[in-house]
C-alpha cells in the first residue's frame, strides 16, 4: 500500500510488547488531538482523542498522553498484537478552523511475531 | 449503518483526462471533507463541504479543482486535465456536525493513478 514506505519513521516491536508512537504538533491554539491507525489501502480509522484541558486518556489497550509545553503527543499500545501492524498518524483540530484536521507525517507500526 | 462510501477505489486517467471522485457520506451526514495523501505522507485537507455550500476550500488547488456537494447525491471532486502530480489517494470524510471534538469518519479512499 502506499503508505508502506521507505521514509516513514518505522518502529518495530515484539508482539505482546508495549509501543509507544509519538507526534509533535504545530499549532499551540489546537485544542482537539485524534490519534488514526491506517493499514495499507484503507481510509484512517479513529483510535482516541483528547482535549487540550486534559494531559491522559485511556480507552481499550491504548492510552494518550498529551504536553502542551512541549506540543507533544504520544499514543501507548499495552501487549502489542499483529494486527496493530499499520501506520499510525497523530491529527490537531485548529481553534479558528474547528472543522480541519492537520495530519502529522506518520510512524509505521511492525509487530514481530 | 454503512461508513462513508467512495468510489471507484482505482482509478488510472490518462494525462489531460479528467477525474470525477465520489463520496457517499454517512446517512445523515451534512458535513462532508476531502483530504489529499502523497505515499508516505500525512493527509493534507482540500475542502470542506455543506449541503450545496462550499464552506472552506482553502486546501484545494485553484484550478483544475472543484468540490461539490448537492442537495441531492454524493459529494463531487473533480479534477480536470489531470497531470501525473495528481496521482495521490484521495479521501473523503463525514460528520454530523462540526467543531472541536466531532469525530470525522474517513472512506477508504480513491487511489487516483495519471498515466
Amino acid at each position: 500500500g502506499e503508505n508502506v514506505g521507505l521514509h516513514l519513521p518505522t518502529l518495530s516491536v515484539q508482539e505482546g510488547d508495549n509501543s509507544i508512537i509519538n507526534c509533535a504538533y504545530s499549532n499551540s491554539a489546537s485544542d482537539y488531538f485524534i490519534w488514526y491507525k491506517q493499514e495499507s489501502g484503507k481510509g484512517p480509522q479513529f483510535i482516541i482523542d483528547i482535549r487540550s484541558n486534559m494531559d491522559k486518556r485511556q480507552g481499550q489497550r491504548v492510552t494518550v498522553l498529551l504536553n502542551k509545553t512541549v506540543k507533544h503527543l504520544s499514543l501507548q499500545i499495552a501487549a502489542t498484537q499483529p494486527g496493530d501492524s499499520a501506520v499510525y498518524f497523530c491529527a490537531e483540530n485548529p481553534r479558528d478552523s474547528s472543522y480541519k484536521l492537520i495530519f502529522g507525517s506518520g510512524t509505521r507500526l511492525l509487530v514481530r511475531p | 449503518n454503512a461508513g462513508v462510501m467512495q468510489n471507484p477505489r482505482h482509478l488510472v486517467r490518462r494525462r489531460g483526462q479528467e477525474a470525477r471522485l465520489r463520496c457517499s457520506p454517512v446517512k445523515g451526514h451534512s458535513h462532508v471533507y476531502w483530504y489529499r495523501q502523497l505515499p508516505e505522507e500525512g493527509l493534507k485537507f482540500m475542502v470542506y463541504l455543506q449541503k450545496e455550500n462550499i464552506i472552506d476550500e482553502s486546501g484545494m488547488p485553484k484550478e483544475r479543482f472543484s468540490a461539490e456537494f448537492p442537495k441531492e447525491g454524493p459529494s463531487i471532486l473533480r479534477i480536470q486535465q489531470v497531470v501525473r502530480g495528481d496521482s495521490a489517494a484521495y479521501f473523503c470524510a463525514s460528520s454530523p456536525k462540526t467543531g472541536g471534538d466531532t469525530e470525522a469518519f474517513f472512506g477508504q479512499g480513491t487511489r487516483l493513478t495519471v498515466v
